[in-house]
């Protein structure tokens, strides 16, 4: 069974806020939630990870509800070169099993 | 700075040859992760290595067997080829950090595009 679901697309005007869902309501106490994202043909790109708390890099935001069932990874001001497929994957942290893709979402982002 | 290195970048291949994919990972990265990803699918967990000991085992067929070396540089050996088997293969690499786990922060080549005929 998927541990995660999300939209199979989006589209997002350039320069504003991309908003990517993702449902993981079997979600485990020591599990994390990873972002990666895929630009055509190139190699997956780690963009974010958190456990409970929100977080915030140069790329992204995270936020996490309360619940821990879902998640939105927040790209602020996207741009052309953000059109890419986005991986939502749950894992505990320090965890011999590695990454496994699932479906992801296709977000196109529009001038 | 370095990224991880995938060699060879396009390889052509018949039915039942065998073909050989090399990673060098990023410096004083111990863990090395392939993938297989076809067209139009999501990248598929095959193998990995830390401290040149198979670490986890995804979705690799038995004709296919990898090994990570002494400089940490692994190398997918795929056998008796199947059109099926064209992909991407991408290798990525991390710093394992707590008793020899990664924290899930993957850095991925460029990959290798592998096509059979």
């Amino acid at each position: 069974d998927a541990k995660t679901t999300q939209p199979p697309s989006m589209d997002c005007a350039e320069g504003r806020a991309a908003n990517l869902p993702c449902n993981h309501s079997t979600i485990s106490g020591n599990e994390y939630v990873y972002w990666y994202r895929q630009i055509h043909s190139q190699g997956p790109q780690y963009i974010i990870h958190g456990l409970k708390n929100n977080e915030t890099n140069e790329m992204a935001s995270l936020i996490i509800t309360e619940d821990r069932k879902s998640s939105t990874l927040i790209l602020p001001h996207a741009t052309l070169r953000d059109t890419a497929v986005y991986y939502c994957i749950v894992r505990a942290q320090y965890n011999n099993n590695d990454m496994r893709f699932g479906a992801g979402t296709r977000l196109t982002v529009k001038p | 700075a370095a990224g991880v290195i995938q060699s060879p970048r396009h390889l052509i291949k018949e039915k039942r040859e065998t073909a050989t994919l090399k990673c060098y990972p990023i410096p004083r990265h111990d863990t090395v992760y392939w993938y297989q990803q076809g067209p139009g699918q999501d990248p598929q967990f095959l193998i990995s290595f830390y401290e040149k000991m198979q670490s986890d085992k995804g979705s690799i067929p038995d004709r296919f067997s990898a090994q990570q070396f002494s400089d940490y540089h692994s190398e997918l050996n795929m056998s008796s080829l199947e059109l099926g088997d064209s992909a991407l293969y991408f290798c990525a690499s991390s710093l394992a950090t707590l008793r020899g786990r990664n924290t899930g922060e993957l850095f991925f080549g460029e990959g290798s595009r592998l096509t059979v005929l």
